[in-house]
């Protein structure tokens, strides 16, 4: 089956600074990436994402890039908010929605001030 | 518009009982997918339903079942609960449509076994 690999567990950044989060995926029939923000003792929330016929896509300060021949897939958040802080999640599955999702063991990103 | 709706919140139950869990998906929305969530496992996909079939199923023992009804509610039942068994349990409704991906998260139900 589908394994996912995010690095890294935890990652600290001044406020104003990018952050970075990076996935690895092993099934290359996998073809939908999505990415989720999770606040404590909140639902997951959908920020971003992206199918396997797109390199990039941008969203204001979000953006993901997919490499599909290396099976990795990075989160990059700009000019870093103390209400980023969170843990992201990336996810890769096969068809879309919330269907079969195999998750990254997730980031906690903080954001110092 | 009215989200996913778990119930209920918050859950204790004793090893060897039985526990079911109820999602009520986003108004129209025909897929439903459950989620185990623990500090060290991460999130694992449990089963998806859609229009009460069940489409695909991860790799949990057969303790773990569910169902989903006409109007697109599901529920999921774990039997014979083990410590083991304490998470965070997460459904998501998705439309399910052609080119329409995204999915909706509830609060989820924590259940802790003693």
């Amino acid at each position: 089956g589908e394994n996912v690999e995010q690095h890294p567990s935890t990652l600290s950044v001044q406020e104003g600074d990018s952050a970075v989060i990076k996935c690895t995926y092993s099934d290359s029939a996998s073809n939908y990436f999505p990415w989720y923000k999770q606040e404590l003792g909140k639902r997951p929330q959908l920020i971003i994402d992206i199918r396997s016929n797109v390199g990039e896509k941008k969203d204001q300060r979000i953006a993901v890039t997919l490499n599909k021949t290396a099976k990795h897939f990075s989160l990059h958040i700009t000019e870093t908010q103390p209400e980023d802080s969170a843990v992201y999640f990336c996810a890769a599955s096969i068809g879309g929605g919330a269907d079969g999702l195999t998750f990254g063991k997730g980031t906690h990103l903080i954001i110092q001030p | 518009k009215a989200g996913v709706t778990q119930t209920p919140r918050y859950l204790i139950k004793t090893r060897g009982q039985q526990v079911t869990l109820s999602c009520s998906p986003i108004s129209g929305h025909r897929s439903v997918s459950w989620y185990q969530q623990t500090p060290g496992q991460g999130l694992q996909f449990l089963f998806e339903y859609f229009s009460e079939t069940q489409r695909n199923k991860g790799n949990f023992p057969g303790r773990f079942s569910g169902r989903q009804f006409s109007n697109s509610r599901s529920e999921m039942n774990v039997s014979t609960l083990e410590l083991g068994d304490s998470a965070l349990y997460l459904c998501a409704s998705s439309l399910n449509s052609i080119g329409v991906t995204e999915a909706f998260f509830g609060q989820g139900t924590r259940l802790t076994v003693v």
